[in-house]
C-alpha cells in the first residue's frame, strides 16, 4: 500500500532558527515527489518538485532533498520568519491519474518571536 | 498576477440543497483540478481534467457528484443533493506541464462548504 508519512506532527520554532522537515514513502512506482506550504485558510502553494534524478532543490529559503534509494525526502528551511508559520505537506506521485497521488498528512509549523 | 479564481470562498447550505462551486483556471494553463480538504482526510484529489476533458473522476462519489468545464475559463464542482458529510474546503487547481513526469498545480483559495 502506497503511503506517505511526514514527521514531526507540528513544531514549533523561534524566528530566525533553522527546522527540517522529513517525509518518508512507500510509493512505487515512484514518479515525482512535491513540498507544499499551505497557510491557514488559503490553498496550498507548490514549493517544489522533485523527480528521481534529482537530490536537491532550493527555492529561497527553502531546500529539499530527496533519497530515492531510502525513499526519504526532507524540507529545509533557513533562518526562519513568521510567515513561515504554516502546514507544510508532501505528495508523491506513482504516475498519472488520482489513484497515483499519495497525500502526507502535513506538518504544522509556528514560528515564534 | 494570474491567480486561480474560486467562487464562492464559504457555503452554508441544508442538506438535501445543490451546491454548485466555480473555478476560473490560470489563462493557459491546460489542467484542472479539484482537491478536497478535511481535518481528518487531510487533502485528496476528487477530479481532474486535461484540455478540459475528463482525465479522472474516479474519487468522486458518482451518485452525488459530478464535475465539469463547460470552457477553458470556467471549472464547476457541482453536489446533488449535499450532505453533511460533504462539508468540507474544495480547492481548484490549475496546473502547467513541466515534464511528462511533473504537472506543477496552482491553487485557489478554496470554498469552504458547510452542510448543516
Amino acid at each position: 500500500k502506497n503511503q506517505v508519512e511526514q514527521s514531526p506532527q507540528s513544531l514549533i520554532i523561534l524566528e530566525g532558527k533553522n527546522c527540517t522537515l522529513q517525509c518518508n514513502y512507500t510509493v512505487s512506482p515512484f514518479s515525482n515527489l512535491r513540498w507544499y506550504k499551505q497557510d491557514t485558510g488559503r490553498g496550498p502553494v507548490s514549493l517544489t518538485i522533485m523527480t528521481f534524478s534529482e537530490n536537491t532543490k532550493s527555492n529561497g529559503r527553502y531546500t529539499a532533498t530527496l533519497d530515492a534509494d531510502t525513499k526519504q525526502s526532507s524540507l529545509h528551511i533557513t533562518a526562519s520568519q513568521l510567515s513561515d508559520s504554516a502546514s507544510y505537506i508532501c505528495v508523491v506521485s506513482a504516475g498519472t491519474g488520482r489513484r497515483a497521488l499519495t497525500f502526507g498528512s502535513g506538518t504544522r509549523l509556528q514560528v515564534q518571536p | 498576477d494570474a491567480r486561480v479564481t474560486q467562487t464562492p470562498r464559504h457555503k452554508v447550505t441544508e442538506m438535501g440543497q445543490e451546491v454548485t462551486m466555480r473555478c476560473q483556471p490560470i489563462l493557459g494553463h491546460n489542467t484542472v483540478f479539484w482537491y478536497r480538504q478535511t481535518m481528518m482526510q487531510g487533502l485528496e484529489l476528487l477530479a481532474y481534467f486535461r484540455n478540459r476533458a475528463p482525465l479522472d473522476d474516479s474519487g468522486m462519489p458518482k451518485d452525488r457528484f459530478s464535475a465539469e468545464m463547460p470552457d477553458a475559463t470556467l471549472a464547476t464542482l457541482k453536489i446533488q443533493p449535499s450532505e453533511p458529510r460533504d462539508s468540507a474546503v474544495y480547492f481548484c487547481a490549475s496546473g502547467l506541464v513541466l515534464t511528462r513526469e511533473a504537472t506543477e498545480a496552482f491553487f485557489g483559495q478554496g470554498t469552504r462548504l458547510t452542510v448543516v
